[in-house]
């Protein structure tokens, strides 16, 4: 299979933890974007990178998150501190260059913060 | 960002075409359309895209208004997979590097057996 992969798909874990996801985007897809869903909502943007360079930022995307991107291929997404709020689907995207720009995503990691 | 008006929800015969309306009147002459579906619990899906002309692909039709203020997604024969949420987004550019997508809530098609 060689669309956007994710893990983990799910991942339960305390109030307090850190948790990582990592997004692997299709192959040569330059442009990477995160973005989270709440319940009975429609995905909202968190972050965006063209290569390794992360070029835009939501206001969602508070300190105690951050995104990487180091070589330009895989990404990964740290939530430290977890909170109940941050309870939610996130959702990794990639697309290739060119416009206009079709974002192609992941599965998603389902994450529940008790 | 070009805002979408779509109806909540919406019932299809199995074997009958879906055709899932949205609204788009402030849409720029170069932004496109787009829509995605998600099945449940899945991420979502690209279906189609289009600027100014209809589309057709494997999937599904996609019919713009010669003003650009509505589009019409059409599915010619629906199935019970076909069961999810359908998005229709204005593509556009954020200013600052990238094109996100705004995903309002939806339309929640039911096909019915």
């Amino acid at each position: 299979d060689t669309g956007v992969s994710q893990d983990p798909r799910h991942k339960i874990t305390k109030r307090g933890q850190n948790v990582t996801f990592r997004c692997d985007p299709i192959s040569e897809h330059n442009r990477l974007y995160w973005y989270r869903q709440t319940l009975g909502q429609g995905p909202e943007f968190l972050t965006y990178f063209q290569n390794e360079a992360q070029l835009e930022k939501s206001r969602l995307l508070s300190d105690r998150f951050s995104a990487e991107r180091p070589k330009g291929s895989f990404s990964t997404l740290e939530i430290q501190r977890t909170e109940q709020g941050d309870s939610a689907m996130y959702l990794c995207a990639s697309s290739p260059r060119g416009l206009p720009e079709t974002q192609y995503f992941g599965p998603g990691t389902r994450l529940l913060v008790l | 960002d070009a805002k979408t008006t779509q109806p909540p929800s919406m019932d299809c015969a199995e074997g009958r075409a879906a055709n899932l309306p949205c609204n788009h009147s402030t849409i720029s002459g170069n932004e496109y359309v787009y829509w995605y579906r998600q099945i449940h619990s899945q991420g979502p899906q690209y279906i189609i895209h289009g600027l100014k002309n209809n589309e057709t692909n494997e999937m599904a039709s996609l019919i713009i208004t010669e003003d650009r203020k509505s589009s019409t997604l059409i599915l010619p024969h629906a199935t019970l997979r076909d069961t999810a949420v359908y998005y229709c987004i204005v593509l556009s550019y954020s200013g600052a590097g990238s094109y996100q997508l705004t995903f309002g809530k939806g339309t929640k098609l039911s096909v019915i057996p």
